[in-house]
């Protein structure tokens, strides 16, 4: 079973600012499979990035994903108010912890 | 647009069944680029898969919830169904059903709103 680790678990930016946000596997997985989701509080996750780097549809361009191997990264270049939310990677049945972006 | 909706009980004694639908609007749940999951959120914790069925009713469940949890589909009704045997409080979780493409990317997408189950007595 692959883990996947997410870094940090809470994330305190302002608008504005570039956020990095790390998903890391415990083992080698094929980047065509791993994803990003956005999840407001009260709300179903949201489709972010696939294929660790494609952006689903209406993403804004702000968000990109790249990486490959064990290592991969969710870069938001500049926070909109909007964008403070938990983010949690996945691959196949496996997902990450989360990672909570707050307002500082 | 796809629209998937749970629904069941939100509440669940200790040691029954937990049963929920999940009933697919806008599309077919017969269609054979997808599959259809369940996934559940613990209260301030992070997203753990459950299983996921196809629409012909081939079945994938987590190892570690795999001996207590049943997934079945009605394509006659467009919907698709969890049970999760000999519940604890540790099943108390928000249990949220979604569509799997399990092409080239496999991710989960759309996501039903998700429903709160509590297991307690």
């Amino acid at each position: 079973e692959i883990v996947l680790t997410q870094s940090p678990g809470t994330l305190s930016l302002s608008p504005g600012e570039r956020a990095t946000l790390s998903c890391r596997a415990s083992q080698s997985v094929s980047s065509s499979y791993l994803t990003w989701y956005q999840q407001k509080p009260g709300q179903a996750p949201r489709l972010l990035i696939y294929g660790a780097s494609s952006r689903a549809t209406g993403i804004p361009d702000r968000f990109s994903g790249s990486g490959s191997g064990t290592d991969f990264t969710l870069t938001i270049s500049r926070l909109e108010p909007e964008d403070f939310a938990v983010y949690s990677c996945q691959q196949s049945g496996s997902f990450g912890q989360g990672t909570r972006l707050e307002i500082k | 647009q796809l629209q998937l909706q749970e629904s069941g009980p939100g509440l669940v004694k200790p040691s029954e069944t937990l049963s929920l639908t999940c009933t697919v609007s806008g599309g077919s749940i017969s269609t054979p680029s997808y599959y259809w999951s369940w996934i559940r959120q613990p209260p301030a914790k992070g997203l753990v898969w459950i299983g996921t069925i196809s629409y012909s009713g081939n079945t994938y469940y987590n190892p570690s919830l795999k001996s207590r949890v049943t997934i079945s589909v009605d394509t006659s009704r467009n919907h698709f169904s969890l049970q999760l045997s000999s519940v604890t409080a540790a099943d108390t979780a928000v249990y949220y059903c979604a569509r799997y493409d399990y092409g080239d990317h496999k991710y989960f997408d759309p996501w039903g709103q998700g429903t709160l189950v509590t297991v307690s007595s």
